[in-house]
């Protein structure tokens, strides 16, 4: 069964920039057919999908953040990664990696704050 | 885009059952609609996808049999009977609409179930 792990720090300093990765177990990303997003959750509020990437390294994301996400897949690594720039408090969230809707990871917290 | 709304809360006793709805913004009738479960502290959880015809495709890994869909014009239902203790969470709906670059992948506010 595919699972997938979040991974990065935990506290990032407003302006700075936010790097997540999600590494994939169980399957592999360049095996194909599959796209895989990032998600984010606000505390005690719904889901906010940012953006995924292709397994052929195309990517695509949400208009609201798309000025400042870059989705990337390292294939060798059987991972893919988030940058989110700029960031402000109102990043602070829970951040899930999915594969499509079927497999999503245990999410990590990441707080903006200096 | 469609716009998913959720009731914010829904509560049922222990062995009863319970239907969470999902609605679609007008215009959006023939979406199909996921629902995910998601247990304190946990990620969500896909439980299966629902259009007008009810279930698509198969339910997610180890989703019991008291869980089941029905569609009808904007509303999403799921149903769950026999309610244990196990089934208090957070219900997602979400939708993808577009493809490409004009892909969104949208959800709800989500419904707190509470198993009284």
């Amino acid at each position: 069964q595919v699972q997938l792990q979040e991974s990065g720090p935990g506290l990032v300093k407003p302006s700075q920039t936010l790097s997540l990765t999600c590494t994939v177990s169980g399957g592999s990303i360049s095996s194909g057919g599959y796209y895989w997003s990032w998600i984010r959750q606000h505390p005690g509020k719904g889901l906010e999908w940012i953006g995924y990437i292709y397994y052929s390294g195309s990517t695509y994301y949400n208009p609201s953040l798309k000025s400042r996400v870059t989705i990337s897949v390292d294939t060798s690594k059987n991972q893919f990664s988030l940058k989110l720039s700029s960031v402000t408090a109102a990043d602070t969230a829970v951040y899930y990696c999915a594969r499509e809707r079927f497999n999503w990871g245990q999410g990590t917290l990441v707080t903006v704050s200096s | 885009q469609p716009v998913l709304t959720q009731p914010p809360s829904a509560s049922a006793s222990l062995g009863a059952s319970v239907t969470l709805t999902c609605t679609l913004s007008s215009g959006y009738s023939n979406y199909k609609v996921d629902w995910y479960q998601q247990r304190p502290g946990k990620g969500p959880r896909f439980v299966m996808r629902v259009g007008t015809g009810g279930i698509v495709g198969s339910k997610g890994d180890g989703i019991p049999d008291r869980f089941s869909v029905l569609g009808s014009g904007l509303n999403r239902y799921l149903t769950i009977k026999n309610i244990q203790e196990e089934d208090e969470s957070d219900y997602h709906c979400g939708a993808d609409h577009g493809s490409g670059s004009n892909f969104v992948w949208v959800f709800g506010g989500g419904t707190k179930l509470t198993v009284l």
